[in-house]
């Protein structure tokens, strides 16, 4: 009954380095979504897929890469990270998109 | 341009009262508006769910309210607990074209429960 789980839950990079973010999810849902969290901002969409195999743009999607080889795994990559990606991130994934989401506990990235 | 407004932006109550948190919006067309409640260090956890048709959801001692007239929401909590102490996020969700919603976050009401 684990839901949705993100791994790294901590990690700092320095700046130019690359890392993937890993979500996983056992409900299986189709819709898998990536969002950052800012100091005195709403959670803002970086990228989204609608099913295995697809995926799509979000409102902030520069300087993210997603894949969804798998219906259970979404995974986030920063392929050469910048401080203003310092952020918290979090996954989410939703049966059909319309309704109920369940959010990941989060990973907190600091770039340095 | 969709937009959530949420008041307070931070509120402290006394262990056993009660409180109530704003939520204005304009998103369109309008699916559902959602509460969250997010504790520190943690993922946003759904308190309820409203479709434009229903203008009270209650889980517990939260108690939603939805005026898809006026564009507002409040969300009601009675006889506050320390662990209600947590962020509470207003969600609005928007239908798009070839199916699934847009959600517009609130930045959310820091509420702080004492002793």
């Amino acid at each position: 009954n684990a839901g949705v789980t993100q791994t790294p839950k901590f990690r700092v990079l320095k700046t130019g380095q690359s890392m993937t973010l890993l979500c996983a999810q056992d409900m299986n849902h189709e819709y898998m979504y990536w969002y950052r969290q800012d100091p005195g901002m709403g959670l803002r969409l970086i990228h989204y897929s609608v099913g295995e195999g697809t995926t799509a743009k979000g409102e902030v999607p520069d300087g993210y890469n997603v894949s969804r080889l798998k219906k259970q795994n979404f995974l986030l990559g920063l392929e050469s990270a910048a401080p203003s990606q310092t952020s918290v991130y979090f996954c989410a994934s939703s049966y059909d998109g319309s309704y109920g989401y369940t959010f990941g506990s989060g990973t907190r990235l600091t770039v340095v | 341009k969709n937009q959530v407004e949420q008041s307070p932006q931070s509120l402290i109550i006394l262990e056993g009262k009660n409180c109530t948190l704003q939520c204005n919006y304009t998103v369109s067309p309008f699916s559902n508006l959602r509460w969250y409640k997010q504790d520190t260090g943690r993922g946003p956890v759904s308190l309820t769910i409203m479709t434009f048709s229903e203008n009270t959801k209650s889980n517990g001692r939260y108690t939603a309210t939805l005026d898809a007239d006026t564009k507002q929401s409040s969300l009601h909590i009675t006889a506050s607990q320390l662990s209600d102490s947590a962020s509470y996020i207003c969600v609005v969700s928007a239908m798009v074209t070839g199916g699934g919603n847009k959600l517009t976050f609130g930045t959310g009401t820091q509420l702080k429960v004492e002793l």
